[in-house]
């Protein structure tokens, strides 16, 4: 079953806005990661928060987490057109058993 | 230092058929997740392995078998294709034990379609 879920399923705007997109989760966490996904390839790694964080800056990504609304949010400053993929948030639950969960993720398309 | 590598990158089958997925793990990594992911959806966890026994298992059927080599490589099995299996198969691999600092790393997939 999904742990998190994201919102907005899709999302289209104009070069250089900011995109943000959301994730809820519903059991409590270590860590929830943020990853990207090209055409329906490999996932790739963006970034990692702990749960006794409550922002983290990558680059042009900003993440935060509020455990206590069990949410996150992924933001996007001056959006490219390479940044047209979809998005994930995943959770691990806080069993220390190492599994991840995902949700069904953010379909962002970049508008030239 | 290599990535997660998956083989083979596309693969058709046939109803009935079983198919072997492979995954070789990121240098230094010693836990293997294998996740199926349908098209428009999120990545579904099968299982998991590490120390070449299956550690947790997703709400798959027993049609879905893993093992997990002395090298930290691990195949996927699935037996009885289903038309419903088509789908990219996605393997993790991370370090296990890692108490809330667990990045896992992705590899390229496998397409399965079955037909």
């Amino acid at each position: 079953s999904q742990q998190g879920e994201e919102d907005p399923q899709a999302l289209s705007i104009q070069e250089g806005e900011n995109a943000t997109m959301n994730c809820s989760y519903k059991t409590s966490i270590n860590n929830l990661q943020w990853y990207r996904q090209n055409s329906g390839r490999g996932l790739v790694h963006l970034i990692l928060i702990r749960s006794n964080e409550r922002e983290k800056h990558s680059g042009r990504l900003r993440v935060t987490l509020d455990t206590s609304k069990k949410s996150s949010s992924l933001l996007i400053t001056a959006s490219r057109a390479a940044d047209t993929a979809s998005y994930f948030c995943a959770t691990d639950a806080m069993n220390r058993d190492d599994k991840i969960i995902f949700g069904k993720g953010t379909r962002l398309h970049i508008l030239p | 230092d290599a990535g997660v590598t998956q083989s083979p990158t596309h693969l058709i089958k046939t109803r009935g058929q079983q198919v072997t997925l492979r995954c070789s793990p990121k240098s230094g990594h010693d836990t293997v997740s294998w996740y199926q992911q349908a098209l428009g959806q999120g990545p579904q966890f099968i299982f998991q392995y590490y120390e070449e026994e299956e550690r947790q298992r997703g709400n798959f059927p027993d049609r879905f078998s893993g093992h997990q080599f002395p090298n930290y490589s691990s195949e996927l099995n699935v037996n009885a294709l289903l038309l419903g299996d088509s789908a990219l198969y996605l393997c993790a691999s991370s370090q296990f034990g890692t108490g809330g600092n667990t990045e896992a790393f992705f590899g390229q997939g496998t397409r399965l379609t079955v037909v």
